[in-house]
């Protein structure tokens, strides 16, 4: 089984609202990730968690907060964001991260978001 | 830093024959990982195949295959009977061997965009 399940499929928000993104895994993966992909490009990369605590922020603006509250589950908390932020958030699941042997990335459906 | 080039932005195949995308990469490691993903109009990136440097055998995965060229840095998919699901966006990633540090990262190519014509 290699599930990324991502909540919601679809957002629209406005340059004030206060949104959150969610992501879970029950693979026993100890390394998660924000990935933001803007139309026919690839994935950039936001964050990553690795056994729960914060080891990569790729400079990305603290609009863009990220929170993992237990080794399954991964939250983007939105606020205050700009509509050029629009995008598929894309989120994965990996073994482990930073440390020891890299492993592969599985990636969830993805949540695509709207700012107005 | 490590970059990974895909000069193809789109192809096409006619339904049940073979295509080729082609994938270099500019590393000074030797130890890494190459892997390529699907993302069909739904977004969802998929795991297509993956290869360890290490490995001299070319990675198979029913339909997809590789031809690994570790001293040309050519990592190329194939793709035999091609199918109308097989339409996708594919990527080319590259992501280190080595332990730790920024070696997390997946560098992605900049995608081909294939179209299977029935």
């Amino acid at each position: 089984d290699t599930e990324v399940t991502q909540t919601p499929k679809h957002l629209v928000m406005g340059m004030t609202n206060k949104k959150s993104l969610k992501c879970e895994q029950h693979m026993g993966h100890r390394a998660m990730y924000w990935y933001k992909q803007k139309a026919k490009k690839p994935p950039e990369l936001m964050f990553v968690y690795s056994y729960e605590k914060l080891s990569i922020n790729e400079s990305v603006p603290s609009r863009f907060s990220p929170e993992c509250p237990n080794s399954s589950l991964l939250n983007l908390h939105l606020h205050a964001l700009q509509p050029e932020d629009s995008a598929l958030y894309l989120c994965a699941s990996s073994r482990q991260a930073v440390t020891g042997t890299p492993t592969t990335q599985y990636f969830g459906p993805g949540t695509r978001l709207l700012v107005l | 830093a490590q970059t990974v080039t895909q000069s193809q932005p789109e192809m096409s195949v006619q339904e049940a024959e073979t295509v080729t995308l082609s994938c270099t990469y500019d590393t000074s490691e030797s130890d890494y990982y190459l892997f390529w993903y699907k993302q069909p109009p739904s977004r969802q990136m998929i795991l297509v195949i993956r290869q360890e440097a290490y490995k001299q055998q070319n990675a198979t995965e029913n339909r997809f295959s590789v031809n690994f060229q570790k001293a040309a840095k050519s990592f190329s998919l194939k793709i035999s009977d091609s199918q109308l699901g097989d339409a996708a966006m594919y990527f080319c990633a590259y992501r280190s061997g080595l332990e730790g540090g920024s070696n997390y990262k997946l560098t992605f190519g900049k995608g081909t965009l294939l179209t299977v014509n029935p």
